[in-house]
């Protein structure tokens, strides 16, 4: 049973446009998300985070929201360069001490590919 | 300074035989963690280390799988009588100390261990 899920597989976005990533969790007990990139080759790169107690957190072109009582975040980049092009993974995890205290629980991943 | 490094970056072994595969983490890093990532999976948790002692084995697929941390720095990550099952992209991170929970200290990966079983 997959607890956070990013149901698009892939997305193409032409350069200059937003990106939008999406990303549905069913655990209500996860207070913390992340966003990391991932190139072929590498390993994931941290990239955005956002607590529970926000529902906005803008890093330059990237931006997460939040949505709990959806459980739902999203990952706007704006604008959308070919440099962008990567796979990007959604992760979560509880409160320190709880059952998802100590783990990052990940979506499957979604490859975003920016033309020019 | 050098990030985390893991080896071999890849590795085809037959079905049935043992696997070693090392990781490297950051100088200083107290917390050490293994991944590994299916095909069309997401990051699947294996193991957490805080120092040399394992809080959290609880992902370990099954009592073929061990890991072990020498010195608070190298990992091993040991996977007895392979199975094809066992294929898979084997990511290793570190962070700074492990204490405030996953979520709220940045995890940093290596590269990873691609592993073929036939």
């Amino acid at each position: 049973d997959q607890q956070v899920k990013q149901n698009s597989p892939s997305l193409s976005v032409q350069e200059g446009r937003i990106s939008i990533l999406n990303c549905d969790y069913t655990n209500s007990m996860f207070d913390y998300f992340l966003w990391y990139k991932k190139y072929p080759a590498e390993g994931p790169t941290f990239l955005i985070s956002i607590s529970s107690i926000k529902d906005k957190n803008e890093d330059g072109r990237f931006t997460v929201f939040l949505n709990k009582s959806a459980k739902h975040l999203s990952l706007h980049i704006v604008p959308s360069q070919p440099g962008d092009s990567a796979v990007y993974f959604c992760a979560a995890s509880g409160p320190p001490g709880a059952e998802y205290g100590n783990k990052l629980v990940f979506g499957a991943g979604t490859i975003l590919r920016v033309k020019s | 300074g050098a990030g985390v490094s893991q080896s071999p970056s890849n590795k085809v072994t037959e079905k049935g035989k043992d696997v070693e595969l090392r990781c490297d983490p950051i100088s200083g890093h107290t917390a050490l963690y293994w991944y590994r990532q299916s095909l069309g999976q997401g990051l699947e948790f294996l193991i957490y280390f805080q120092g040399n002692s394992a809080p959290d084995k609880s992902g370990l697929p099954s009592d073929r799988f061990s890991a072990e941390r020498t010195g608070g720095s190298v990992s091993t990550l040991t996977i007895q009588r392979t199975q094809q099952e066992d294929s898979a992209v084997y990511l290793c991170a570190s962070s700074l100390s492990g204490l405030a929970g996953f979520g709220w200290e940045t995890q940093y990966f290596g590269p990873g261990t691609r592993l073929l079983v036939l």
